[in-house]
């Protein structure tokens, strides 16, 4: 079985200023790792994943996230956050060799832009 | 269509009464899952569909719970007798098959039970 673990229930954070977003996983096989982000009254929408290849992985509105298969990590980064930023993020897991049924989510970080 | 659509948006139900909530995914998407999102939390599995074929359902709470796809696009969770417990938003998502596969989730469905 999978987990996920985001210990940043909620971050603050004052406009264009940096900010990572933490994810640990466990599991036992090889797995995919996604970032989705869910905006208030809006359905969630994916930010980036990794699949395989490079650990730095390049997202939509400037987001990044760096696998560390050492550390079980998957953590997300913007250099400089907007106040349309502000949204719930998930980080989720799924193992590689199935049809993605067992998509783990963490239980998700809510980032707060302060202008 | 242009996204995963659902209905209703919201639903407010009396304990003990049967709701049904429907899920459109993308056009030619192959497989369909559901969630079960609660206050504060992330989104937990509930059941998948590849086509119409039920290939996994773990993640349904109880017998209560019961998830068709007849015709391998259209879906919908029914929910009988609700339970306070039962107040969550669903989701449903869509893709296109395997795991590596983004999945596209509907805006959802809020359903209170009282």
């Amino acid at each position: 079985a999978q987990s996920v673990t985001q210990l940043d229930s909620q971050v603050p954070v004052f406009e264009e200023a940096p900010v990572e977003l933490r994810c640990n996983y466990s599991s036992s096989v090889s797995v995919y790792l996604f970032w989705y982000v869910q905006y208030p009254n809006q359905g969630l929408q994916l930010l980036l994943k990794y699949l395989s290849g490079s650990t730095l992985v390049k997202g939509i509105n400037g987001f990044e996230a760096e696998f560390n298969k050492s550390q079980t990590s998957f953590h997300l980064r913007k250099p400089s956050v907007h106040i349309s930023d502000t949204a719930e993020y998930f980080c989720a897991v799924t193992p590689v060799n199935n049809y993605g049924q067992n998509f783990v989510f963490g239980p998700g970080t809510r980032l707060s832009v302060l202008p | 269509g242009a996204g995963v659509s659902q209905s209703p948006r919201y639903k407010v139900a009396k304990r003990g009464q049967d709701v049904a909530l429907r899920c459109d995914p993308i056009s030619g998407h192959v497989s369909l899952f559901w969630y079960q999102q609660a206050l504060g939390q992330g989104p937990e599995f509930l059941t998948y569909f590849q086509n119409e074929a039920q290939l996994d359902k773990s993640g349904l709470p109880s017998d209560r719970f019961f998830a068709e796809r007849p015709e391998g696009s259209v879906s919908t969770l029914k929910i009988q007798r609700t339970q306070q417990e039962d107040s969550a938003v669903y989701l449903c998502a869509s893709s296109q098959g395997l795991a590596r596969e983004t999945q596209y989730f509907g805006p959802g469905t809020r359903l209170l039970v009282l």
